[in-house]
């Protein structure tokens, strides 16, 4: 089945301690990337990889890491998260075409104290 | 720059009333544009999608939407409304070199018994 992985579903964590949100996809897709979505604001995107090696900051990227060594996952990391980054997280990927449409995560939960 | 606005975060509709979620644009060029839907405790899934084909598209679950080049617009409509409709309604447009979709703030549609 194809389809996009995120781990975990849900994560508490405190100020500071890094965490890294995993994501991987099945579909051999070029493009992946990550979205917060806060109440009222919809969905922003952090950063993308248009392939292996090649990646992109979104409109808020501050705060966060990515990296694409592998085609198929792009963890996000939280080199010292803080409560602002508390929010809803989904990864979401498709193939290279900007027409194709997003296959989308179940999403993270993440609340950081 | 690309910009998507959505008319109303929260529309109420009775059960088998018509369905309309309003979405406009700005962008010089006609961009690409899509309807995604949330439901609850999930990722977003494509209802359908606007690639200058055809100005009218159909999408899944009986939902159409209509590209109006000259109001900007790409309001997404249903007939009749159904108790599983209720969900949160995106529009996203995109179209640069690297494809990244500009969401909307979302819609929360409820339906009514």
């Amino acid at each position: 089945e194809a389809q996009v992985t995120q781990n975990p579903r849900y994560l508490i964590t405190v100020t500071g301690k890094k965490l890294t949100v995993t994501c991987s996809q099945n579909m051999n897709h070029e493009y992946m990337s990550w979205y917060r979505q806060d109440p009222g604001l919809g969905l922003r995107q952090i950063y993308y990889s248009m392939n292996v090696e090649v990646t992109d900051k979104g409109d808020v990227p501050e705060g966060y890491k990515v990296s694409r060594k592998e085609k198929r996952n792009f963890p996000l990391i939280l080199e010292s998260p803080s409560p602002n980054q508390t929010s809803l997280y989904f990864c979401a990927s498709r193939r290279g075409h900007t027409n194709e449409k997003l296959f989308f995560g179940s999403g993270t939960q993440l609340s950081v104290l | 720059a690309q910009s998507v606005t959505q008319l109303g975060s929260h529309v109420s509709v009775s059960e088998g009333a018509l369905v309309l979620l309003r979405c406009n644009y700005s962008s010089s060029v006609p961009p690409y544009l899509f309807w995604y839907v949330q439901y609850p405790n999930q990722g977003l899934q494509l209802l359908l999608k606007y690639t200058s084909a055809a100005t009218l598209v159909k999408g899944i679950n009986g939902f159409e939407a209509e590209f109006k080049k000259s109001e900007t617009s790409f309001h997404l409509t249903k007939p009749s409304a159904h108790m599983s409709d209720a969900a949160e309604y995106f529009c996203a447009a995109g179209g640069g070199s690297q494809g990244n979709l500009i969401f909307g703030k979302g819609t929360k549609l409820s339906v009514k018994p």
